[in-house]
């Protein structure tokens, strides 16, 4: 079946402009999270969402990000005034269940790579 | 803080032997832990996951967990050049986040 996709794959912006991100998860997965990883490092959690419930953004680095999930399956987060730190690449994931139980796996997509000049 | 360190390598082991990549981990409620591989410029793929002590067998990987030393690792029998990647560890205390550590780079050489 169709996997997590994830679209631009790439995008290029100027500092101070806003970005959009989206995240298709898999079909039926309740749980979608977006995560942040620069070059060399490790995976940084931005936001989860799980069905209905209100979203976990203890993982958002400032005000300039954003995001909603409609429906709860299509996600899109926004980068508001993008700075130079904020290049990275944005992956998505999805999960069947959300992480009140044992925890499940997550699925990621191919990710969305940032830059900003 | 929660926090997952990995060593970030490289790690390098000439093909067929054994690469063993561990993990350490300081949150003590973690229950689940999983491993992905990342290769370069794709997204992380799961390797195995574990919830409980001692090991579990998949293939030629091997997950080894104890939780009493906080400590989970990975070990690949048989290593080939397809496996040379990142390897991602990643604590989930029950009903939180995933946490990540850094990632060990492994290189296996021909």
């Amino acid at each position: 079946g169709a996997g997590v996709s994830q679209s631009p794959s790439n995008k290029v912006t100027e500092k101070g402009k806003d970005v959009e991100l989206r995240c298709d998860p898999i079909s039926g997965h309740t749980a979608l999270y977006w995560y942040r990883q620069s070059l060399g490092q490790g995976l940084e959690f931005l936001i989860y969402f799980q069905g209905n419930s209100a979203p976990d953004k203890s993982g958002l680095p400032s005000d300039r990000f954003s995001a909603e999930r409609t429906g709860g399956s299509v996600s899109t987060l926004t980068i508001q005034r993008t700075q130079q730190e904020d290049s990275a690449v944005y992956l998505c994931a999805s999960s069947p269940r959300d992480r009140g139980r044992i925890t499940d796996t997550q699925y990621f997509g191919p990710g969305t790579r940032l830059t900003v000049l | 803080q929660k926090e997952v360190e990995q060593n970030s390598g490289p790690l390098s082991v000439p093909e067929g032997a054994i690469a063993s990549l561990n993990c350490t981990y300081s949150d003590r409620v973690s229950q689940s832990f999983f491993w992905y591989r990342q290769y370069s410029g794709k997204s992380p793929e799961l390797i195995m996951s574990i919830y409980s002590n001692g090991d579990k067998e998949d293939g030629r990987f091997t997950a080894q967990l104890n939780k009493a030393s906080q400590y989970v690792s990975l070990l690949i029998r048989d290593s080939q050049p397809s496996d040379s990647a990142t390897y991602l560890c990643a604590a989930v205390p029950y009903g939180q986040n995933f946490v990540f550590g850094p990632g060990t780079r492994l290189s296996v050489l021909p």
